[in-house]
């Protein structure tokens, strides 16, 4: 089973300023199924990026994400008070399994 | 408009069963496999398993394989997640959730199902 390891665990930031999230996997993700959730407390998760760089309807385009193989980024351009949250990467596909990362919280510095 | 509404909050107490739902609507419920979410307090998110109800092709986690059950009703368009005997450390927020299909993301969520287990 593929374990992903996210970092950092927190992040604290500024409005306006730029978040960078990491997510490594233990092995290879095949055809880059990875996706990035983002949650707020109360909430359901909500897709953001899926197939390591698409994002999802409606995701504005501050949201970027990246990577192949074993490491993948969610980049945020520039933070939106709205955008401090918990994220999590998602790898889908493989054998069947559908595993989550830990989680990264973005918190207002 | 894809939606999936889940049963109420529950407070059982150890020992006792419990099945909660998951009801689909606005789309082919028999088309898309339905997953469930496990939440527990403070933490993260993790995959329990996945139902495939056009023909009941379960998958499960390894970490849930014979702690959970999941099932599927397609005559009411409703995924179930039953335990037969819950314990403290069942206490967590469930979700399910719809990927597109069984090489994609999930991309609809119901609300969740908290459940606590207390005596």
């Amino acid at each position: 089973e593929i374990v992903l390891t996210q970092s950092p665990g927190t992040l604290s930031l500024s409005p306006g300023e730029r978040a960078t999230l990491s997510c490594r996997a233990s092995q290879s993700v095949s055809s880059s199924y990875l996706a990035w959730y983002q949650q707020k407390p109360g909430q359901a998760p909500r897709l953001l990026i899926y197939g390591a760089s698409s994002r999802a309807t409606g995701i504005p385009d501050r949201f970027s994400g990246s990577g192949s193989g074993t490491d993948f980024t969610l980049t945020i351009s520039r933070l939106e008070p709205e955008d401090f949250a918990v994220y999590y990467c998602q790898q889908y596909g493989s054998s069947s399994s559908w595993t989550f990362g830990q989680g990264t919280k973005v918190e207002i510095k | 408009e894809v939606q999936l509404v889940q049963s109420g909050a529950e407070v059982k107490k150890p020992g006792e069963s419990l099945k909660i739902s998951c009801k689909g609507s606005g789309y082919s419920f028999t088309s898309y496999w339905i997953g469930w979410v496990r939440q527990m307090p403070g933490k993260g998110l993790e995959w329990m398993g996945i139902i495939y109800p056009g023909d009941s092709d379960t998958r499960y986690s390894p970490s849930f394989q014979g702690q959970v059950t999941i099932s599927a009703d397609k005559s009411i368009s409703t995924a179930y997640l039953q335990w037969s005997s819950l314990k403290a450390s069942d206490t967590a927020m469930y979700y399910c959730a719809r990927p597109f299909s069984s090489a994609a993301p999930f991309d609809y969520w119901g609300q969740g199902t908290l459940v606590t287990v207390s005596s």
